[in-house]
């Protein structure tokens, strides 16, 4: 079945400063990628995600890529502000399948003033 | 609009006994449910998934006599954890999807606490 890796576990950064979270996957046949952010206690939150027929996609400051030959997409957030601290959990689907959504292991983003 | 409900939001149990777990999608039909668990500083681990009107499809490892799910109609599903026991203490997160969306909707989650 898919598995995804998701790098780095933690992940401090200064306000204001960029962070990126890299993230795998196995199955060649997954074709959508979402991206969620949880807080303590709170259900997962969609921030973005992407299609396989597309290589890129922005909203305001986040960003995903995604490079289906080698199975990597990565998240990408500009002038972080202290309310991005939170879990940011990757994960991979196969839509139109069996739809299951397999999320990476997390990571912990602290914003740091 | 695409909203997911889930009751109870918190249950402390004893030992030996079920609970059941409600998960309803209030303004759209779902055409399958998913069941995860999530222990302390976890990942969401998949369960199972349900569709409505058919027996649940379970991950490699969950045993489906304990979990037992039940999706009997297009807005609920329900979990029971069955003889719950202290490490069946997690937080479980249901999510649902609507025909032909990419997108799923998750639950507020349901933190059970087996003493």
């Amino acid at each position: 079945g898919e598995n995804v890796e998701q790098h780095p576990s933690t992940l401090s950064v200064q306000e204001g400063d960029s962070a990126v979270i890299k993230c795998t996957y196995s199955d060649s046949a997954s074709n959508y990628f979402p991206w969620y952010k949880q807080e303590l206690g709170k259900r997962p939150q969609l921030i973005i995600d992407i299609r396989s027929n597309v290589g890129e996609k922005k909203d305001q400051r986040i960003a995903v890529t995604l490079n289906k030959t080698a199975k990597h997409f990565s998240l990408h957030i500009t002038e972080t502000q202290p309310e991005d601290s939170a879990v940011y959990f990757c994960a991979a689907s196969i839509w139109n399948r069996d739809d299951k959504i397999i999320f990476g292991k997390g990571t912990r983003l602290h914003i740091l003033p | 609009g695409a909203v997911v409900s889930q009751h109870p939001s918190r249950v402390i149990c004893k030992s030996g006994t079920s609970v059941k777990i409600e998960c309803r999608s209030l303004d759209f039909q779902a055409t399958t449910m998913f069941w995860y668990r999530q222990f302390p500083k976890k990942s969401l681990m998949l369960m199972a998934t349900s569709n409505e009107g058919s027996k649940a499809t379970y991950e490699q490892g969950v045993e489906k006599d304990k979990f037992l799910i039940n999706h009997a109609s297009l807005t609920l599903s329900t979990l029971t954890v069955t003889s719950a026991h202290p490490e069946d203490s997690s937080f479980y997160i249901c999510s649902a999807r609507m025909a032909q969306s990419y997108e799923q909707y998750f639950g507020p989650g349901t933190r059970l606490t087996v003493t």
